[in-house]
C-alpha cells in the first residue's frame, strides 16, 4: 500500500540550511511533491520532482531523490523567517486513477 | 479568478447531528479531493473523484462519511451522525489531473472547513 512518512518537527538557526527528510513505499510513485502550508494558510505547491530525475534546483530549494531508497528530501538555503511553515511530501503514480497521498507534515521553526 | 470554494468555513454542530460541507472547484478541474486535517496530524485522504470515473472512497474512515459530486463540479461531504473524533479541518483540492505530458497533478486547496463537534 501507499504510505508517506515525514519527522513531526525541525527547528533551525535563521540563515543556516533546513533539510526535510521524507520517505516513501509505493515503488510505482512517479510524481513526488513538496506542498507549504503558512500558519493560517492553504497548501500550496511549492515543488515537485519527476521520479527519473535525481535533483531538481529552484533558487533557494533543492529536491533530492534517490529511488533506490525511497527517499525524498528538500534543501532550503539560507532559511528566513518567512520559511516558517509546515512542509508536506506527497507522491502519485502517473495514472488519472491514482490519488495523491501527503505524509504527516514537517512543522519548521526558524530560531534567530 | 476564483480558487477552490469551501463552505462553511467553521461548523459547531452538537455529537449525533449531521453535517454538510460543500466545495466548489476550479473550473474545467476534473479531479477533486476530499483530505481531513486534525490538529498535529498530517493530511489524511478520505476519497477521490477522477471526471466520470467511479469515486476511489477507499480513505473514508467509517459508514457515516459519504461524498458526491454532481455535474462533474460541484462535490459535497456528508457526515451522519457526527462523533467528537470527526473535528477537524476539511480540505477540498482539485486539479487538472494526471492526463497529458505537460500536467503535473498540482493540487489547489480551498480554506477548508473546520468542524467542530461538541
Amino acid at each position: 500500500g501507499e504510505d508517506v512518512e515525514q519527522s513531526l518537527f525541525l527547528s533551525v538557526r535563521e540563515g543556516d540550511s533546513s533539510v526535510i527528510n521524507c520517505t516513501y513505499t509505493d515503488s510505482s510513485s512517479t510524481y513526488l511533491y513538496w506542498y507549504k502550508q503558512e500558519p493560517g494558510a492553504g497548501l500550496q505547491l511549492l515543488t515537485y520532482i519527476f521520479s527519473n530525475m535525481d535533483m531538481k534546483q529552484d533558487q533557494r530549494l533543492t529536491v533530492l531523490l534517490n529511488k533506490k531508497d525511497k527517499h525524498l528530501s528538500l534543501r532550503i538555503a539560507d532559511t528566513q523567517t518567512g520559511d516558517s511553515a509546515i512542509y508536506f511530501c506527497a507522491e502519485t503514480r502517473y495514472s488519472s486513477a491514482s490519488k495523491i497521498i501527503f505524509g504527516s507534515g514537517t512543522r519548521l521553526s526558524i530560531r534567530p | 479568478g476564483a480558487g477552490v470554494s469551501q463552505s462553511p468555513s467553521n461548523k459547531v454542530t452538537e455529537k449525533g447531528k449531521d453535517v454538510e460541507l460543500r466545495c466548489d472547484p476550479i473550473s474545467g478541474h476534473t479531479a477533486l479531493y476530499w483530505y481531513r486535517q486534525s490538529l498535529g496530524q498530517g493530511l489524511e485522504f478520505l476519497i477521490y473523484f477522477q471526471g466520470n470515473s467511479a469515486p476511489d472512497k477507499s480513505g473514508l474512515p467509517s459508514d457515516r462519511f459519504s461524498a458526491e459530486r454532481t455535474g462533474g463540479s460541484v462535490s459535497t461531504l456528508t457526515i451522519q451522525r457526527t462523533q467528537q473524533e470527526d473535528s477537524a479541518v476539511y480540505l477540498c483540492a482539485s486539479s487538472l489531473g494526471l492526463t497529458g505530458t505537460v500536467n503535473t497533478g498540482e493540487l489547489f486547496f480551498g480554506e477548508g472547513s473546520r468542524l467542530t463537534v461538541l
